[in-house]
C-alpha cells in the first residue's frame, strides 16, 4: 500500500462541465502522476508533478489540467469535459527510485 | 507500430498450468523492465521488477529479459485461480524518469480450477 488515495472513486457527468479528480498521499513523495486507462491503448500519462507547483505534461494531456499545491495532494482538472475523457484514472506515486505506484482508480463517465 | 507490444488475450489455463505471458519492444534502449498484475476494477500493482537482461525469481514468479531479441517474459509457475488478473509490461530507458515509463496494454488471465 503506498498510501494513495482517490476522490472519488465514481463519478457521472455531463458533457462541458468542470471535473475534478483528486489525489492525496500520505508518505511525502516527491514525484506524483496521473495516468488514464482505455481498452487497447493502456496506460498513458497526462501529467506529472515533482515538487509542489511543479508540473509537466505527459503523452495526453489536452484538455486536462493539474495543480499540486501542497506536496500531499495532486488534483486533475477537465476544465470542460468530453466524451472522450469517459475513462478509468489512476494517481501513481514514485517511489525507490523508478518504480511507480497506482491507487485505486477514478471512474469517470462523459454523458 | 507501439513501442511496446502485448498479446490483449484472454489466456484461458487450467489450475497448476505454467503460464507464459510475453512482451515485444522496438527501443532497444530499455533497460528498466517491470511487471505488474492488475485485478479487475483495481489499480495496477507491481509485481517484478528487472534490470538488463537475465531472470529473476520470486516465488512461484520468474521474470525473464532477452534484449538481443527485445522481448520480455513473466513465467508463473503451479498457477492458481487468483492469478487471475490483467498483467501488463512496463519499461523504461533511464533509472530516474518514470515520466518515461511506456507501458503495455496488458494481457487477460484466467486461471481456471
Amino acid at each position: 500500500d503506498a498510501g494513495i488515495t482517490q476522490s472519488p472513486r465514481h463519478k457521472v457527468t455531463e458533457t462541458g462541465t468542470p471535473v475534478t479528480l483528486r489525489c492525496h498521499q500520505t508518505e511525502n513523495h516527491r514525484y506524483m502522476y496521473w495516468y488514464r486507462q482505455d481498452p487497447g491503448h493502456g496506460l498513458r500519462l497526462i501529467h506529472y508533478s515533482y515538487g509542489v507547483k511543479d508540473t509537466d505534461k505527459g503523452e495526453v494531456s489536452d484538455g486536462y489540467s493539474v495543480s499540486r499545491s501542497k506536496t500531499e495532494d495532486f488534483l486533475l482538472t477537465l476544465e470542460s469535459a468530453t466524451s472522450s475523457q469517459t475513462s478509468v484514472y489512476f494517481c501513481a506515486i514514485e517511489q525507490n527510485g523508478n518504480t511507480i505506484y497506482f491507487g485505486e482508480g477514478s471512474w469517470l463517465t462523459v454523458v | 507500430q507501439k513501442e511496446v507490444e502485448q498479446d490483449p488475450g484472454p489466456l484461458s489455463v487450467p489450475e497448476g498450468a505454467i503460464v507464459s505471458l510475453n512482451c515485444t519492444y522496438s527501443n532497444s534502449a530499455f533497460q528498466y523492465f517491470m511487471w505488474y498484475r492488475q485485478y479487475s476494477r483495481k489499480g495496477p500493482e507491481l509485481l517484478m521488477y528487472t534490470y538488463s537482461s537475465g531472470n529473476k525469481e520470486d516465488g512461484r514468479f520468474t521474470a525473464q529479459v532477452d534484449k538481443s531479441s527485445k522481448y520480455i517474459s513473466l513465467f508463473i509457475r503451479d498457477s492458481q485461480p487468483s492469478d487471475s488478473a490483467t498483467y501488463l509490461c512496463a519499461m523504461s530507458q533511464t533509472y530516474y524518469n518514470t515520466d518515461k515509463l511506456i507501458f503495455g496494454t496488458g494481457t487477460r488471465l484466467q486461471v481456471f480450477p
